[in-house]
């Protein structure tokens, strides 16, 4: 399948600071990626919807202004957590969806653990 | 999207066949149903997918019945790394590319393969 890598794989921040996290798809280019976030014991909760060239869409209950998308190629979006609680702390995940494939299957990146202290 | 109802946890012997059943009778005509797997820490992981035929890959098959309320995933001969969650996802299907809708993750089934 296609492949997604997501950098930095884990991250340690102060809190009030603010990160950054790629997600890039290596081998086919997607005008649509998504961003979800994980809570240990529970399921991938879905953030956004990040659309290349224009806004993201952000689900009900994501504050967008905390949470910036950027999707400024079609092989490269950008999740920054602004000014970081530890209530942030997290497994984000990002995924792309290969629209050149036959099934336009969702591929998903390994995912960046992010702690703020 | 319809929504999806799983066994929360299941045991499988090694070498076995596991059997993961997914519950979506209100499922609609133009709803595929998906699988993916999580391992501890990773990302999910597209296992296959369907809208009404049984459907068969490399890694498992799919097996859809008539009415659609209800699906199974098989995988032929379980192994300990096949232990993760299973999640099973009902997605529209829009666009003449067949698009899709987001993919919305329930709780899924843990698997647990044994030796």
């Amino acid at each position: 399948g296609a492949v997604v890598s997501q950098h930095p794989s884990w991250v340690i921040c102060k809190s009030g600071t603010s990160v950054k996290i790629e997600c890039r798809s290596l081998d086919f280019q997607a005008t649509t990626m998504f961003w979800y976030r994980q809570f240990p014991k529970q399921s991938l909760m879905l953030m956004a919807t990040s659309n290349e060239g224009s806004k993201a869409t952000y689900e009900q209950g994501v504050e967008k202004d905390k949470f910036l998308i950027n999707h400024a190629s079609l092989t490269l979006s950008t999740l920054t957590v602004t000014s970081a609680h530890p209530e942030d702390s997290s497994f984000y995940i990002c995924s792309a969806r290969d629209e050149g494939g036959a099934g336009n299957e969702q591929f998903f990146g390994p995912g960046t653990r992010l702690t703020v202290l | 999207d319809a929504k999806t109802t799983q066994p929360t946890s299941m045991d499988c012997a090694e070498g076995r066949a596991a059997n993961l059943p997914c519950n979506h009778s209100t499922i609609s005509g133009n709803e595929y149903v998906y699988w993916y797997r999580q391992i501890h820490s990773q990302g999910p992981q597209y296992i296959i997918h369907g809208l009404k035929n049984n459907e068969t890959n490399e890694m498992a098959s799919l097996i859809i019945t008539e009415d659609r309320k209800s699906s199974t995933l098989i995988l032929p001969h379980a192994t300990l790394r096949d232990t993760a969650v299973y999640y099973c996802i009902v997605r529209v299907a829009t666009g003449i590319y067949n698009q899709g809708g987001k993919l919305i993750f329930g709780q899924g089934t843990e698997l647990s393969v044994k030796p």
